[in-house]
């Protein structure tokens, strides 16, 4: 299996702060990744796809970077939305689709 | 816009076989864009793809569940289900179902997701 490794496990931030979340990939998974954000509850809900393609309907503030083993998702302004679980997943091999162990965004 | 839902019983007994049905609605089963799949969640832990089937009957399982898991497809009702066999308290989970975009050569982002059913392994 791809193992993936998010960072940091628990961020704690601001309304107006701007978030950086990782992904690291135990192996290449060219761009083939997306992010997903959870909250109490609820089921996840897809933000990111290919890496970088903001599905439709999602803020601008999200966004997604990098390719190869490392990525990020970045919020540039939090908002009181945002407070919540996010989650990466790689889609490059099934063998099987894995996750990330979930990065949890707490007001600070 | 299409959702999904799951249904089934919240209790299964332990060595007894979980199943699950996942009803979709706004959107056909038999759309070649897609494939559907399972995902599962322990309470407070991270998540965890059961296994993913295409509207021809093809399955994809994780290998870790695979000798328990069967996915099956009814494109006449529009639903997808899921078997688990043998269960354990390590079972117990919120269970999702979730479509998967198909692009040919590339598979594999959720999206939509059901709203997840808890199903608790006990006697």
């Amino acid at each position: 299996d791809i193992q993936m490794t998010q960072s940091p496990s628990t961020l704690s931030a601001s309304v107006g702060d701007r978030v950086t979340i990782t992904c690291r990939a135990s192996q290449s998974i060219t761009n083939r990744l997306a992010w997903y954000q959870q909250k109490p509850g609820k089921a996840p809900k897809l933000l990111i796809y290919m890496a970088s393609t903001l599905e439709s309907g999602v803020p601008s503030r999200f966004s997604g970077s990098g390719s190869g083993t490392e990525f990020t998702l970045t919020i540039s302004s939090l908002q009181p939305d945002d407070f919540a679980t996010y989650y990466c997943q790689q889609y490059n091999s099934y063998s099987p689709y894995t996750f990330g162990q979930g990065t949890k965004l707490e007001i600070k | 816009q299409v959702q999904l839902q799951e249904s089934g019983p919240g209790l299964v007994r332990p060595s007894q076989t979980l199943s699950l049905t996942c009803t979709v609605s706004g959107g056909s089963i038999s759309n070649v864009s897609y494939y559907w799949s399972w995902i599962r969640q322990p309470a407070g832990k991270g998540l965890q793809f059961i296994g993913r089937i295409y509207t021809s009957g093809s399955t994809d399982y994780n290998p870790s569940l695979k000798s328990r898991v069967t996915i099956s497809v009814d494109t006449s009702k529009n639903q997808l289900s899921l078997r688990l066999s043998s269960v354990t308290a390590a079972d117990t989970a919120v269970y999702y179902c979730a479509r998967v975009r198909n692009l040919g050569v590339v598979i594999g982002w959720l999206d939509p997701w059901g709203q997840g059913t808890l199903v608790t392994v006990s006697s």
